[in-house]
């Protein structure tokens, strides 16, 4: 089945560090992929949709400077959570569709816990 | 607009029972539904979907869940609970008629705990 791979699955680290998190679909192609954060007892919070070769589209709220998207290839995604504070810390989660095709679950990553010091 | 309501934040149920976890949804065209489990700190894992054909949807580890257009629901069941069921189940919907429609609307989870 599709698979998704995300790492770090945790980051520690000190206030105003830049953290870059990376989101891989290992055996299918993904032109669209997405980013979530979810916070602890919470449901999933769409932050993002990275499109392969073209700018991501933010969700209302969200920061597009702090949290910069790059979707270089048509298997790899990234999340960087830059100058990061005590308040970015949470469970962050990518996920992939294979194909164009909305019938087609979304496959996600292991997610990557922040923790900012 | 689109929307999910899991109404019950905590299930549960006896190990050998049946279980169901409770799931409505809104949208204003046609919904493609999906049913996830999430176990501790790791992402979710798809259980079903339903996108058209039968209301019955049957999925991954013996669970099922019906889709019911007249109550907007899609209610997810298993006949017989497993210890290892344990866990977060989330709802969510697809509105193949707005733009985004590739987006996931999520409800707010079901914590479901089987007790031997």
């Amino acid at each position: 089945g599709a698979v998704v791979s995300q790492h770090p699955s945790r980051v520690i680290c000190k206030s105003g560090t830049s953290v870059k998190i990376e989101c891989r679909s290992l055996d299918f192609q993904a032109t669209t992929m997405f980013w979530y954060r979810q916070f602890p007892k919470q449901s999933l919070m769409l932050m993002a949709t990275s499109n392969e070769g073209s700018k991501a589209t933010y969700e209302q709220g969200v920061e597009k400077d702090k949290f910069l998207i790059n979707h270089a290839s048509l298997t790899l995604s990234t999340l960087t959570v830059t100058s990061a504070h005590p308040e970015d810390s949470s469970f962050y989660i990518c996920s992939a569709t294979p194909g164009r095709y909305s019938n087609q679950p979304q496959h996600f990553g292991d997610g990557t816990r922040l923790s900012i010091l | 607009a689109q929307s999910v309501a899991q109404p019950e934040d905590q299930v549960n149920v006896a190990e050998g029972n049946p279980l169901t976890v409770k799931c409505t949804y809104s949208v204003s065209g046609n919904p493609y539904l999906f049913w996830y489990v999430q176990y501790p700190n790791r992402g979710l894992q798809f259980l079903l979907k339903y996108i058209t054909g039968d209301n019955l949807v049957k999925g991954s580890y013996g669970f099922e869940a019906e889709f019911n257009k007249s109550q907007t629901s899609f209610h997810l069941k298993k006949p017989s609970a497993l210890v290892s069921d344990s866990a977060l189940y989330f709802c969510a919907v697809r509105d193949i008629s707005g733009t985004g429609a590739n987006n996931l609307f999520f409800g707010t989870g079901t914590r479901l705990t089987v007790i031997p």
